[in-house]
């Protein structure tokens, strides 16, 4: 069966240390992974993207992620957190037609 | 570029009453529109797929008749809640899908629906 996991429902970081969001999936094929942001009332934006190549993955506002097809994981990575990274996070997995998305994490960001 | 827009951002209706959703892709043409919904605090479950010209493509256990989706035109996918009530209250997202090398989804604002 097709499924994302985000092991972590709610993380909370002080402002300027790392952080990592776990992303574990199933799916059949060789999948496109995304990472996307969900500001409080706002739509998702995407942060990165992984279709082939390179499984380190550069993305939008400092973030990284980086697939590891032997553990079928896509974490969600960056070096310093800014207070404006509180946001809900979700990894999706999918396909032309459609995309799977993870229950997501919540990121609380203490000054 | 790659907007997708949704309308209204937030909509109160009377049990038993429908109410119509507008996504609208604003500078691009969308073959494809996705609809999903999104409870609070859990992930976003892909309602239907719907192409212009074409009847949409529901998920198992979304009701059709319930949840109208209309594609008419490449910028324009609406979706009707029909004879709502207060458990249809909840966040509908749409996105539209744009082929660069690869299809990519482009999500709009969302819609809060609440059915008093």
């Amino acid at each position: 069966a097709q499924s994302v996991t985000q092991p972590d429902i709610h993380i909370t970081v002080s402002e300027g240390a790392s952080l990592e969001l776990r992303c574990n999936y199933s799916y059949g094929a060789t999948p496109y992974l995304f990472w996307y942001v969900q500001s409080p009332g706002q739509g998702l934006q995407l942060l990165l993207k992984y279709f082939s190549g390179d499984t380190l993955v550069q993305g939008i506002k400092g973030f990284e992620a980086e697939f590891k097809r032997s553990q079928s994981s896509f974490n969600l990575r960056k070096p310093s957190v800014h207070w404006s990274d509180a946001a809900e996070y979700f990894c999706a997995v999918g396909n032309t037609d459609k995309l799977i998305f993870g229950t997501g994490t919540r990121l609380q960001v203490f000054p | 570029g790659a907007v997708v827009s949704q309308h209204p951002s937030w909509v109160i209706c009377k049990s038993g009453t429908s109410v119509k959703i507008e996504c609208r892709s604003l500078d691009f043409q969308a073959t494809t529109m996705f609809w999903y919904r999104q409870f609070p605090k859990q992930s976003l479950m892909l309602m239907a797929t719907s192409n212009e010209g074409s009847k949409a493509t529901y998920e198992q256990g979304v009701e059709k008749d319930k949840f109208l989706i209309n594609h008419a035109s490449l910028t324009l996918s609406t979706l009707t809640v029909t004879s709502a009530h207060p458990e249809d209250s909840s966040f509908y997202i749409c996105s539209a899908s744009l082929f660069d090398g690869l299809y990519e989804q482009y999500f709009g604002p969302g819609t809060r629906l609440t059915v008093t």
